[in-house]
């Protein structure tokens, strides 16, 4: 089936540093979503983004977080500074256009990144 | 705001057993879509089965579950657990249908079947 990369699985940083985390989602898909999850915990909605624009963010996406997905390439999570309790597994995740079809997520496998 | 609640956190099963995996939420919205997502490890979490319709029993790859709205509840079943079904599997909740709303995730129900 449909498949997003994610590059890389595994990221580590020290605190203050920034970090890109990049997706690669289906290719014709519109809509592109991060969920965070901590170790043990549910996965939590961060961010979605269409047509270019950020649409809804949770209070978990802090000031320090930007999303972006130039020119069709890449859309990226960047987190700058880091912070220790931004250690977590990222998921992107992208669906289709239009309809029910949109509320289908295609995920990815996840960049783990431990802030040091 | 929205909420979703798995009971169980791990499952433990005889293969040829059957499943069910309990889910409830809350939220405020009459038409919520709930949704099942499985996490194989190594994988990507991906789609089992969705629903926004009350009372009509949705089925994939052998497992099932019917919408209650008056219970609110979503219910993950299979009749005869596999070695294969052994993931996480994750209950959601999305407020809005035909729009790219963030979904609500429970906390997840860990499934291991055994020989």
């Amino acid at each position: 089936g449909p498949k997003v990369l994610q590059i890389p699985s595994h990221q580590i940083i020290d605190m203050g540093q920034m970090v890109t985390l990049n997706c690669d989602p289906v290719s014709n898909h519109l809509y592109f979503y991060w969920y965070k999850q901590i170790l043990g915990q549910q996965m939590e909605f961060l961010v979605n983004f269409y047509n270019g624009k950020v649409m809804e963010k949770s209070k978990l996406f802090k000031d320090q977080f930007s999303v972006e997905r130039p020119d069709g390439s890449y859309f990226t999570l960047k987190i700058q500074p880091t912070a220790l309790e931004d250690s977590a597994v990222y998921f992107c995740a992208s669906s289709p256009p239009g309809g029910r079809s949109a509320e289908t997520l295609y995920f990815g496998s996840g960049t783990r990144l431990t802030v040091l | 705001g929205d909420s979703v609640t798995q009971t169980e956190g791990l499952v433990t099963l005889t293969e040829g057993l059957p499943v069910m995996l309990n889910c409830t939420y809350q939220t405020i919205y009459s038409n919520p879509f709930l949704f099942w997502y499985v996490h194989y490890l190594n994988e990507s979490p991906r789609l089992l089965l969705k629903s926004s319709t009350d009372n009509k029993r949705t089925e994939h790859q052998g497992f099932h579950a019917t919408l209650h709205k008056s219970s609110s509840s979503f219910h993950l079943q299979k009749s005869s657990a596999q070695l294969s079904d052994s993931a996480l599997y994750y209950c959601a909740l999305s407020d809005q249908t035909g729009f790219a709303s963030a979904l609500t995730f429970g906390s997840g129900t860990k499934v291991i079947v055994l020989p």
